[in-house]
């Protein structure tokens, strides 16, 4: 039980595009999820949190309008990277929260490579 | 606010040989303690927490970490190793505010495997 997922695993995309990375509880709710943006070789670095239903929380220095993020559903929650730049290339996770557990632990996705051309 | 050190960035080590990974933390409030690893180009799986009870706590894959609070440390260890265990270990705390409440993590330790 609580599997994430992630969609696409990878993508390519030219400068200036817009790309959406989708992030699902398979098998629970996840009233909360969180999206982190890792570098190579260094650590997650909390992007935001998403509640179903309602603005995402921003952590400081992340720009709202340039990574939008929305959580529609129990179950889904998805990152839009829009006008990307090739500084904007990195590796993606979004974790989820079970609702049901009272442990705060999250489970996490396999990750998306973006790559900005 | 809180804070995850984790001391050394890479350890080599032989295969069949002991491993220890070293975590330390602070905070104001009481804590939970995550220990995740990740293989290359994946996300993370949890290895093994603590939430509360038993301060020695068994994961997967044969390691085990124990929870010391007087010297706010959680270090990750493992009697024996093995080349499948050569992957990016990272300690996380969370605190007991609510579901909202985040993970902060280390920079994370490379464990290095090698015949």
């Amino acid at each position: 039980g609580a599997v994430v997922s992630q969609h696409p695993s990878r993508v390519i995309c030219k400068s200036g595009t817009s790309v959406k990375i989708e992030c699902r509880s398979l098998d629970f709710q996840a009233t909360t999820m969180f999206w982190y943006r890792q570098f190579p070789k260094q650590s997650l670095m909390l992007m935001a949190t998403s509640n179903e239903g309602s603005k995402a929380t921003y952590e400081q220095g992340v720009e709202k309008d340039k990574f939008l993020i929305n959580h529609a559903s129990l179950t889904l929650s998805t990152l839009t990277v829009t006008s990307a730049h090739p500084e904007d290339s990195s590796f993606y996770i979004c974790s989820a929260r079970d609702a049901k557990r009272g442990s705060n632990e999250q489970f996490f996705g396999p990750g998306t490579r973006l790559t900005v051309l | 606010a809180q804070s995850v050190t984790q001391l050394d960035s890479q350890v080599p080590v032989f295969e069949e040989a002991p491993v220890e990974l070293r975590c330390n933390y602070s905070s104001s409030v009481s804590v939970y303690l995550f220990w995740y690893v990740q293989y290359p180009n994946q996300g993370l799986q949890l290895l093994l927490k603590y939430l509360s009870g038993s301060t020695l706590v068994k994961g997967i894959n044969g390691f085990e970490a124990e929870f010391n609070k007087s010297q706010t440390s959680f270090h990750l260890r493992k009697p024996s190793v093995h080349i499948s265990d050569t992957a990016e270990y990272f300690c996380a705390v969370s605190d007991f505010a609510g579901t909202a409440s985040k993970l902060t993590f280390g920079t994370g330790t490379r464990l290095q495997v090698t015949l």
